[in-house]
């Protein structure tokens, strides 16, 4: 088992473009999220899905895009990438969205 | 509006001696309750839950005590060891989990 998988690992962007953070697992777990952690704001929430085809906003949306065709994927867009999405994202995955989430490694990107 | 509070950024402990970690919570629903220890460079991982009907969790070294009635939780780790060096988060669940802030622990050999 691989568990939760991300790339890329480090990531630089320029104001304006556009990427996307991918997101995989292997635990066959309907419930994925993602999060961006900033220093002394802990992890916020960006969006979630509780199984394929189904997506809802969380804390901290705006300027990210998801969607969920598959069980296994969960990749994250970054539509016109600026400076205060400087951040390390984390992909996460549980049976249901209260229970324990396992984490990938994480992506840490930065907007010039 | 912070929901998921650890008020202590830092902490540093001796080797061997007991760690203590504290997390308060505003919201009353919250089902669920657990932490997470984040070493730099790595996701975080999961250590260690406690159900809101329960009021002590014990696994090997950690323990993590919940007071309802205070709004309070708490990690304790003993003995500590360096490779328990880590930033902790706690988290609190309702159908989704709320994270507070993080707090860094040092163990000092």
């Amino acid at each position: 088992n691989a568990g939760v998988t991300q790339t890329p690992k480090f990531q630089v962007l320029k104001t304006g473009q556009s990427m996307t953070l991918q997101c995989a697992q292997d635990m066959n777990h309907e419930y994925m999220s993602w999060y961006r952690q900033d220093p002394g704001m802990g992890l916020r929430l960006i969006h979630y899905s509780v199984g394929a085809g189904i997506t809802d906003q969380g804390e901290v949306p705006n300027g990210y895009n998801v969607s969920r065709s598959t069980t296994e994927d969960f990749p994250l867009r970054l539509l016109s990438a600026a400076p205060s999405q400087t951040s390390v994202y984390f992909c996460a995955s549980s049976y249901s969205g209260g229970n324990t989430q396992y984490f990938g490694p994480g992506t840490r990107l930065t907007v010039l | 509006d912070q929901q998921v509070k650890q008020n202590s950024p830092s902490l540093s402990v001796q080797e061997g001696r007991i760690s203590i970690l504290n997390c308060d919570y505003t919201n009353s629903m919250f089902d669920y309750f657990l932490w997470y220890k984040k070493y730099p460079a790595e996701g975080p991982t999961f250590l260690i839950s406690i159900s809101s009907i329960k009021d002590k969790n014990e696994d090997g070294r950690f323990t993590v005590f919940l007071n309802k009635s205070a709004k309070h939780l708490s990690l304790h780790i003993v003995p500590s060891q360096p490779g328990d060096s880590a930033v902790y988060f706690c988290a609190a669940s309702n159908e989704k989990l709320t994270f507070g802030t993080g707090t860094r622990l040092t163990i000092i050999p």
